[in-house]
């Protein structure tokens, strides 16, 4: 089956410790994004990728990074530098260019202590 | 990026139609109107867009206002599982990264 997925869907990590999100899709898409939900509220981009090797911030970088090496695979790190970690973190891809409809992952929900 | 103002929730018994609105006074002339829905606890998912005509598929409608500040979203026989969040989306057809903008969008609850 075609799909994004993402891992684990429930992480627990201590304040001050890095944490990597792993996002992979098999749907041959260029682009690739990363969304955080906090409860109640609509989805805000944190960074996005239209290609391989390259991605662009979104609207709340600060405190997270990304990496692209493969088309497949945009895994997010949530740093210490980010102040309030504990969210939904979404997943999402599209053919890129003018395509329409961006595919979601289901979602990683982090908590941090 | 335009705007789009919804309301908060609404509420609808089961196998009845719903009209869900937006409006989008800002709405440029490049901008594509997208609707996604997301169910609790999943990631969101496309349900339709347009960008001047009215436009059917197999999940819902889109109605859009001769001067396209405002459309609506129409689910022509709801049922429990269409209970879910639904977000209305301008997004700009020059916008090369495709991103999509999400506002709070409206809570839809379904009445058996």
């Amino acid at each position: 089956d075609g799909g994004i997925t993402q891992s684990p869907k429930y992480l627990f990590r201590k304040e001050g410790q890095n944490v990597t999100l792993s996002c992979e899709q098999n749907l041959n898409h260029d682009a690739m994004y990363w969304y955080r939900q906090d409860p109640g509220q609509g989805l805000r981009l944190i960074y996005y990728s239209q290609i391989v090797n390259d991605f662009q911030k979104g609207d709340i970088a600060e405190g997270y990074s990304v990496s692209r090496e493969k088309k497949e695979s945009f895994p997010l790190t949530v740093t210490s530098a980010q102040k309030n970690p504990t969210a939904f973190y979404l997943c999402a891809s599209s053919m890129g260019g003018r395509s329409n409809e961006q595919f979601f992952g289901p979602g990683t929900r982090l908590t941090v202590l | 990026d335009a705007k789009t103002t919804q309301p908060n929730s609404m509420e609808s018994n089961e196998e009845e139609p719903v009209h869900l609105p937006c409006n989008h006074s800002t709405i440029s002339g490049t901008d594509y109107i997208h609707w996604y829905r997301q169910l609790p606890s999943q990631g969101p998912e496309y349900v339709i867009h347009g960008l001047t005509s009215n436009v059917n598929n197999r999940m819902a409608s889109l109605a859009i206002a001769e001067d396209r500040k405002s459309s609506t979203l129409i689910l022509h026989r709801a049922t429990l599982r269409d209970a879910a969040v639904y977000y209305c989306i301008l997004r700009d057809s020059s916008n090369a990264g495709n991103m999509l903008t999400f506002g709070g969008g409206t809570r839809l609850m379904v009445k058996p």
